[in-house]
């Protein structure tokens, strides 16, 4: 199975940061992988797809970038509603595998 | 607009059974692989089975392997999970989740195993 190592696991940050979440593949993904965001007692959010891809309807706040075994999501100019956790996924094999999870808190 | 809603969650004694439902609509259901994605509580998210468009092929994860069964009805947009031999590790929300222009994820339905 391929690991999706996700780092940091918690930060904290200010409203108005620019937020930085790292996912390490165990192999080669290409740009298969997702990042989704959720809130407590909440189901999953889809924020990116693709690696890069914006999801219909989120704001271009939220960006991704990376490929092969790389990848990052960029939250800019973080507000209040953004304070959850944050998972990446891969999804070029089976079984679908996701990382550990960070949880962005408020300073 | 992509809609998944889960339903048939509830306590159930270890190892008894329950059959998890997900009406899906806004989409194509007929075109497109389903899964099944759980998360037990405080934990991250654990991928747990899929099917593909016509029933033909399945796959688990190794933890629910010979005791999940997932299945689909095309002509009434609603995908099942079958789960047998339950047990307390099982307790999650479980999540119907499509790949149609990105993720698209339900609400969820809790299931919760415990005597």
């Amino acid at each position: 199975d391929i690991q999706m190592t996700q780092s940091p696991s918690s930060l904290s940050a200010s409203v108005g940061d620019r937020v930085t979440i790292t996912c390490r593949a165990s192999q080669g993904i290409s740009n298969y992988v997702a990042w989704f965001q959720q809130k407590p007692g909440k189901a999953p959010k889809s924020l990116i797809y693709g690696a890069s891809s914006l999801h219909s309807g989120v704001s271009s706040k939220f960006s991704g970038s990376g490929s092969g075994t790389d990848f990052t999501l960029i939250i800019s100019n973080l507000q209040p509603e953004d304070f959850a956790t944050y998972y990446c996924q891969q999804y070029k094999t089976y079984p679908l595998t996701f990382g550990g999870g960070t949880k962005v808190e408020i300073k | 607009e992509v809609q998944l809603v889960e339903s048939g969650g509830g306590l159930v004694q270890p190892g008894g059974s329950l059959r998890l439902s997900c009406a899906a609509s806004g989409f194509t259901f007929s075109s497109d692989w389903m899964h099944w994605v759980r998360q037990a509580p405080g934990k991250g998210l654990v991928w747990v089975s899929r099917i593909k468009i016509d029933g033909s092929i399945t796959n688990y994860a190794d933890s629910v392997k010979g005791r999940f069964t997932i299945s689909r009805d095309n002509a009434k947009n609603t995908l099942y999970l079958q789960m047998h031999s339950l047990r307390a590790e099982d307790t999650a929300v479980y999540y119907c989740v499509v790949y149609s222009s990105g993720w698209n994820w339900g609400q969820g339905t809790l299931v919760t195993v415990s005597s």
